[in-house]
């Protein structure tokens, strides 16, 4: 099964620095990944979604990488806000089976004034 | 719009009650599919719906029953709670076939079983 990890499992900055949270998976064959914001008590809203073709996604002051040979994508947060402080989580789609995203376990930003 | 509509949002069961989870979406999507999350273990795939008439079983599907009547309503039924479904639940959508296109989540269902 895709082990999907993401790394840090928290991060605080305070605001207006730039920041980059890791998301990794152990195997590359997948349709596409996808990055998720989820506030406390809600549910999730899609960010991002990078297809397999696809190096890079961009969303306003956000930047989503992926490289599936190296099993890597990265979320890029520009002139981070109080208001971006969420918990973050990348999902893969396994080639193998598409009907289910194996989900990261998530990075618990906060973003300080 | 309302997207995706999860009722009810708080519910409180004992061991061995059944009961339903409401899904309901209004944009037309064929996919749908229920998540639980849990504290360490992230989300997994319960049970998912690629079209009316159409269910299928995720990864963990055991003690939960689906059907799909209509292109909108995706209920989920625990037939015997047990405490280790205590759980927050949610339901997701996408306009294509299986989530390879954007996933739309509702607010979900926090369930406890006593």
């Amino acid at each position: 099964k895709q082990e999907v990890t993401q790394i840090p499992a928290a991060l605080s900055v305070p605001e207006g620095e730039n920041l980059v949270l890791n998301c990794s998976f152990t195997d590359s064959a997948i349709y596409n990944l996808q990055w998720f914001r989820q506030d406390p008590g809600k549910g999730l809203t899609s960010l991002l979604l990078i297809q397999s073709s696809q190096r890079e996604q961009t969303s306003g002051r956000l930047n989503a990488s992926l490289d599936k040979s190296s099993g890597r994508s990265t979320l890029y947060i520009a002139a981070s806000q109080p208001g971006d402080s969420a918990t973050y989580l990348c999902a893969a789609v396994p080639l193998e089976s598409g009907y289910a995203l194996n989900f990261g376990k998530g990075t618990s930003l906060l973003v300080t004034p | 719009n309302a997207g995706v509509t999860q009722t009810p949002k708080f519910q409180v069961l004992k061991t061995g009650q059944s009961m339903t989870l409401q899904c309901a979406q209004d944009m037309n999507h064929e996919y749908m599919s229920w998540y639980r999350q849990d504290p360490g273990m992230g989300l997994r795939l319960i049970h998912y719906s690629v079209g009316a008439g159409i269910t299928d079983q995720g990864e963990v599907p055991n003690g939960y029953n689906v059907s799909r009547s209509t292109t909108e309503d995706f209920p989920l039924r625990l037939l015997s709670a047990a405490p280790s479904q205590t759980s927050v639940y949610f339901c997701a959508s996408s306009y294509t076939p299986g989530p390879t296109g954007e996933l739309f989540f509702g607010e979900g269902s926090r369930l406890t079983v006593l």
